[in-house]
């Protein structure tokens, strides 16, 4: 079974422009959650979306949103990209919600100049 | 406030030698706990996940415990190797929306 990919892998933005990352799950998984990474926060949650809703939300601003297609594949959208929106991103497939295993991506590294 | 802590932050020991790994937290209701491992720049890979009433989990020379009664956890890494060189992220899902609460990790350098 092929396992969460993510694209792209690694990204560069300026300061002000919006970026679309992207995400397929496992197979069969209708749970989508994103994470942001970085060195002196650890992995913050950002949402969670499960058959097309959000179901979950992180304490993020409004300029990160997110959406689920019916295939289960998600996106994630940062919108007037700041410095410190600088991080790995990822996101993680289960086939039900939190109370099952999640399964990660290797990421999106996101750097904004 | 639902909280995870780990501790140490880094770790460093040789090749061979074994180690322990400490998770404290808060969160409730606790519904269960995971450790990650996860290598530079890839995602992280589930070790284990345990229930309240799981107070011991093995994945081959990792091997987790939870006391849910002091609500702490540790994992124990048995005869390390050059691989277990990563991060260990404990996880615990619970609190009033039924969330994940992540701790900062155990950075772990395994040297020769």
């Amino acid at each position: 079974k092929a396992g969460v990919t993510q694209t792209p892998r690694y990204l560069i933005k300026t300061r002000g422009q919006q970026v679309t990352l992207s995400c397929s799950p496992i197979s069969g998984h209708r749970s989508v959650s994103w994470y942001q990474q970085t060195p002196g926060q650890g992995l913050q949650f950002l949402f969670e979306y499960f058959s097309e809703t959000q179901r979950n939300k992180g304490n993020f601003p409004g300029r990160f949103s997110g959406r689920q297609f019916s295939n289960s594949r998600s996106e994630m959208n940062v919108s007037t990209l700041e410095l410190g929106d600088s991080a790995l991103y990822l996101c993680a497939s289960t086939p039900q919600g939190f109370g099952n295993e999640q399964f990660f991506g290797p990421g999106t590294r996101l750097t904004v100049l | 406030k639902n909280q995870v802590e780990q501790s140490p932050q880094s770790l460093i020991i040789l090749e061979g030698k074994n180690c322990t790994l400490q998770c404290n937290y808060t969160v409730s209701p606790f519904s269960n706990l995971r450790w990650y491992k996860q290598d530079t720049g890839r995602g992280p890979v589930s070790l284990t996940i345990m229930t309240f009433s799981e107070n011991t989990k093995s994945n081959g020379r990792y091997t987790a415990t939870l006391d849910a009664d002091t609500k702490q956890s540790s994992l124990h890494i048995t005869a390390s190797q050059l691989s277990d060189s990563a991060s260990y992220i404990c996880v615990v899902a619970g609190g009033s929306q039924g969330n994940l609460i992540f701790g900062k990790g155990t950075k772990l350098s395994v040297k020769p």
